[in-house]
């Protein structure tokens, strides 16, 4: 089993729409968690941190389930411009490493 | 602010070859990462450097693979020589430290290997 898992996808969704992406991760002890956002032969680049409370960016909501041990987000009124790879990321207790995982692609339809 | 800088952008080379590939990370962080993405997966992490030490290379192949950070600040990744399957996106990020801190990543250099 993966250490962080996602659902490849792709999700396609009409402009407009809410769509939610989960990832699960199998170390109990991971501490940190991210979404990253990765466009097609880019870089990937931070949309934002997941804490335990969860928290909100505009369309953006990511929450986390320790007791499940996964990682949502979710996005709110999709824009073609939210078209991309949703990178998962976690890090375990104590340790600096990025576990990643697959990611999840979004296409936005028009 | 300037970002991660990454040279070169693409590579084309015939196996056998050796190939290097240059990061110079953001000023003033001091932990810098290569990670190797293949087509359709997360990046997976090479090596971590803390300065000029390398804290953390236990993912990095050593029978091809070198890396250095020789004044801690610009580092060179080396493979030699390269395999067919080595083909995928080599991405250098730097961090101002470890644990939690946001890593940024540069634009990757695309390795082919013919």
């Amino acid at each position: 089993r993966k250490e962080v898992e996602q659902d490849p996808g792709p999700f396609n969704v009409p402009e407009g729409a809410t769509v939610a992406f989960n990832c699960t991760y199998s170390n109990s002890a991971s501490q940190s968690f991210f979404w990253y956002r990765q466009d097609c032969r880019k870089e990937p680049k931070l949309l934002m941190s997941v804490y335990s409370s969860g928290n909100e960016d505009g369309r953006f909501t990511a929450q986390l389930n320790r007791a499940s041990q996964y990682i949502s987000l979710l996005i709110r009124d999709s824009k073609l411009s939210d078209s991309a790879t949703y990178l998962c990321v976690v890090t375990s207790s104590g340790t600096y490493k990025y576990i990643f995982g697959t990611g999840t692609r979004l296409k936005v339809l028009a | 602010e300037a970002g991660v800088v990454q040279s070169p952008r693409y590579k084309i080379i015939e196996k056998k070859q050796p190939v290097a590939f240059w990061c110079n990370p953001i000023s003033g962080h001091n932990t810098l990462y290569w990670y190797l993405q293949n087509l359709g997966q997360g990046p997976e992490l090479l090596i971590r450097y803390e300065n000029e030490e390398a804290v953390d290379d236990s993912q990095l192949p050593k029978d091809r693979f070198s890396a250095e950070r020789l004044k801690g600040v610009d580092s060179t990744l080396k493979i030699q020589p390269a395999e067919l399957g080595d083909s995928a996106v080599y991405l250098c990020a730097s961090s101002l430290g470890t644990g939690s801190n946001e890593q940024f990543f540069g634009p990757g250099t695309r390795l082919t290997v013919l």
